[in-house]
């Protein structure tokens, strides 16, 4: 099982700021990681998915970057507004099992 | 496309029953998927499957069965119920899991269990 870590487990931001957050992942084999956006009561909706080192993907003020070398990915939000607040997941590809493993989760609360 | 569905929305039961949450796709997804979500812990994996008539256990199987006789179908079966499966439960599905893991995961609306 691939062991994937978000960080930080949650973020207030001020409405207007911008901000990013994390995703750790082990780089041994890496061939894809996705980006999930899951609001409050509904359920988890696809972002991105990110498959090569350096890659750089955006939708509107929302942007993910790649380093698959060293096992990370950001996510930044420029200009955040009120619904931005929802809590980011990031997988990577399944393991051997095909089981997908998640992060927990960032947890973004938007202060107008 | 109405996509992944699941019925119920909300279901109370009491400690011992048994019932099944019903989840269904119509992308011909190959890969389905089985979660719960409790506060501070994500989603965690309970069941999969990568095609019909194939199924796997995932982190957090004990308590769960699962079938999947179709490639639409893939219900959950709480055994007897116990308090700590109060939870939010969600179906997933992708097109596969067997290429590259590239493709999208699409989610249920979930179902919220509370077990007394």
């Amino acid at each position: 099982i691939l062991n994937v870590e978000q960080s930080p487990q949650s973020l207030h931001v001020q409405e207007g700021d911008s901000t990013n957050f994390t995703c750790s992942f082990p780089s041994s084999n890496f061939y894809a990681l996705h980006w999930y956006r899951w609001e409050t009561a509904k359920s988890p909706e696809a972002l991105f998915v990110m498959t090569l080192n350096g890659d750089e993907k955006k939708k509107g003020r929302i942007s993910a970057t790649l380093n698959t070398k060293e096992g990370y990915s950001y996510l930044y939000i420029k200009g955040s507004q009120p619904e931005d607040s929802a809590t980011y997941l990031c997988a990577p590809p399944p393991d051997s099992n095909y089981q997908l493993i998640w992060g927990a989760g960032t947890k973004l609360i938007i202060k107008p | 496309n109405a996509g992944v569905t699941q019925t119920p929305k909300f279901q109370v039961l009491k400690t011992g029953q048994s019932m099944t949450l019903q989840c269904a796709q119509d992308m011909n997804h190959e890969y389905m998927s089985w979660y719960r979500q409790d506060p501070g812990m994500g989603l965690r994996l309970i069941h999969y499957s990568v095609g019909a008539g194939i199924t796997d256990q995932g982190e957090v199987p004990n308590g769960y069965n699962v079938s999947r006789s179709t490639t639409e179908d893939f219900p959950l079966r709480l055994l007897s119920a116990a308090p700590s499966q109060t939870s939010v439960y969600f179906c997933a599905s992708s097109y596969s899991i067997l290429d590259t893991g590239r493709d999208t995961q699409y989610f249920g609306p979930g179902t919220r269990l509370t077990v007394l």
